[in-house]
């Protein structure tokens, strides 16, 4: 089945530590985000990439690093730069670069909790 | 600067009951608006959406109304179903642009 594969599902860390979520694609999308899920703050969007070996920051950037070196590949690190970690994490992707549709698959999420 | 706002944390509504959710943005560029479906710990799935050119979309139980003078939507279930308990995000996007603006999302409650 085609789908969008996020891991861990959950993830802990301790203060200080970089941690890397992994999201991995099947759909053959060109296009994959990142987002951050806070209780009463929706989703923020954190990097996103609309081909291979480019990306952008999104809203949230700062503390977070991304890589896009396959198209089916699009890891997040979380530095220990980011004063809040602790979050539901959200990968997405969509068919083609510049969202004419507007629909986004997401994956199942990571939730990383700061120890 | 929340450019999409869900004023409603939470809704409660009685399972065969018309279930309505809001959603105001500020940007007038937005041109395209979705709704989207959370359970807990799982991924948003896309539920409808509307273009600006239309004001009205319905996919089944699901209607979307676009006010686009007073910057609004909302999105009609009816009738209201228990699996329909859920976390809706509304979002936006305007044209050209590769990003979706959020809402904070909204909480639906059915009762049985």
């Amino acid at each position: 089945d085609g789908g969008i594969t996020q891991s861990p599902k959950y993830l802990f860390r301790k203060e200080g530590q970089n941690v890397t979520l992994s999201c991995e694609q099947n759909l053959n999308h060109d296009a994959m985000y990142w987002y951050r899920q806070d209780p009463g703050q929706g989703l923020r969007l954190i990097y996103y990439s609309q081909i291979v070996n480019d990306f952008q920051k999104g809203d949230i950037a700062e503390g977070y690093s991304v890589s896009r070196e396959k198209k089916e590949s699009f890891p997040l690190t979380v530095t220990s730069a980011q004063k809040n970690p602790t979050a539901f994490y959200l990968c997405a992707s969509t068919p083609f670069a510049g969202l004419t549709t507007g629909e986004l698959f997401f994956g199942e999420g990571s939730r990383l909790t700061v120890l | 600067d929340q450019q999409v706002k869900q004023n409603s944390p939470s809704l409660s509504v009685q399972e065969g009951r018309i279930s309505i959710l809001n959603c105001d943005y500020t940007n007038s560029m937005f041109d395209y608006f979705l709704w989207y479906k959370k359970y807990p710990a799982e991924g948003p799935t896309f539920l409808i959406s509307i273009s600006s050119i239309k004001d009205k979309n319905e996919d089944g139980r699901f209607t979307v109304f676009l006010n686009k003078s007073a910057k609004h939507l909302s999105l009609h279930i009816v009738p209201s179903q228990p699996g329909d308990s859920a976390v809706y995000f509304c979002a936006a996007s305007a044209q050209g642009n590769e990003k979706l603006t959020f809402g904070t999302g909204t909480r639906l409650t059915i009762i049985p």
